[in-house]
């Protein structure tokens, strides 16, 4: 079966840094969401990206954040200027082709902030 | 706003036990209703769904029924196995397909033979 594949599984990185979590979806879906699941909390969604553009965000996708696809395969979460608080299981979904099917999770990236 | 809550873990039951994951909602208008399952070093996988109320979802030997009226809906399985041990997640989405997901915390399963 297809897999939604997340790069690295662990990150650790120093407090103000910025980081960019990897996540290769499915090849023919076309939406894809990021979500967090900080430790001991509910998993959040972040955001939706659908025809090169965030169609849905939280309130806790704020200016640190920003996604992109910079290529026909990837799907990229930066966080510019990392906190403490950034320290989170980040999940990578993916789905489509159509507008309402079912979503795809990644195994997901653990990021440490130091 | 919309929120999901589910009992906490760890659940820790022999093998052949009967399972019950407790999972309650509150939402606006008609949510469609998903639990999530994430075996250890994967990602969440859908476990099953309903999408209107009295709506039973089953896989797996796994079920839940979305009860409208006690905005719950419960995760029950009649015989739990070893490979059932995992992460079970009840969501819910204003939509069918489950995007922009609303995710409880999670509950651990462990079971031991």
């Amino acid at each position: 079966e297809p897999e939604v594949t997340q790069t690295p599984s662990h990150q650790v990185t120093q407090m103000g840094q910025e980081v960019i979590l990897r996540c290769v979806p499915i090849s023919n879906h076309l939406y894809f969401y990021w979500y967090r699941q900080i430790l001991g909390q509910k998993v959040e969604f972040l955001v939706s990206f659908y025809n090169n553009e965030i169609s849905e965000k939280s309130e806790i996708f704020d200016d640190q954040f920003s996604v992109e696809r910079p290529d026909g395969s990837n799907f990229t979460l930066k966080i510019r200027s990392t906190k403490l608080e950034d320290s989170a299981m980040y999940f990578c979904a993916s789905s489509g082709p159509g507008a309402n099917e079912k979503l795809f999770f990644g195994s997901g990236t653990q990021l440490s902030v130091l | 706003g919309n929120s999901v809550t589910q009992m906490e873990g760890p659940v820790t039951l022999s093998e052949e036990a009967f399972l019950t994951i407790n999972c309650t909602y509150t939402a606006t208008g008609y949510p469609s209703l998903f639990w999530y399952v994430q075996y250890p070093g994967e990602g969440l996988q859908l476990l099953l769904k309903a999408t209107k109320a009295d709506d039973k979802g089953s896989n797996k030997g796994f079920e839940a029924t979305y009860r409208k009226e006690t905005t719950s809906f419960h995760l029950e399985k009649g015989s739990v196995q070893v490979s059932d041990s995992a992460v079970y997640f009840c969501a819910l989405s204003a939509n069918q397909a489950g995007t922009a997901l609303i995710f409880g915390k999670g509950t651990t399963l462990s079971v031991s033979s």
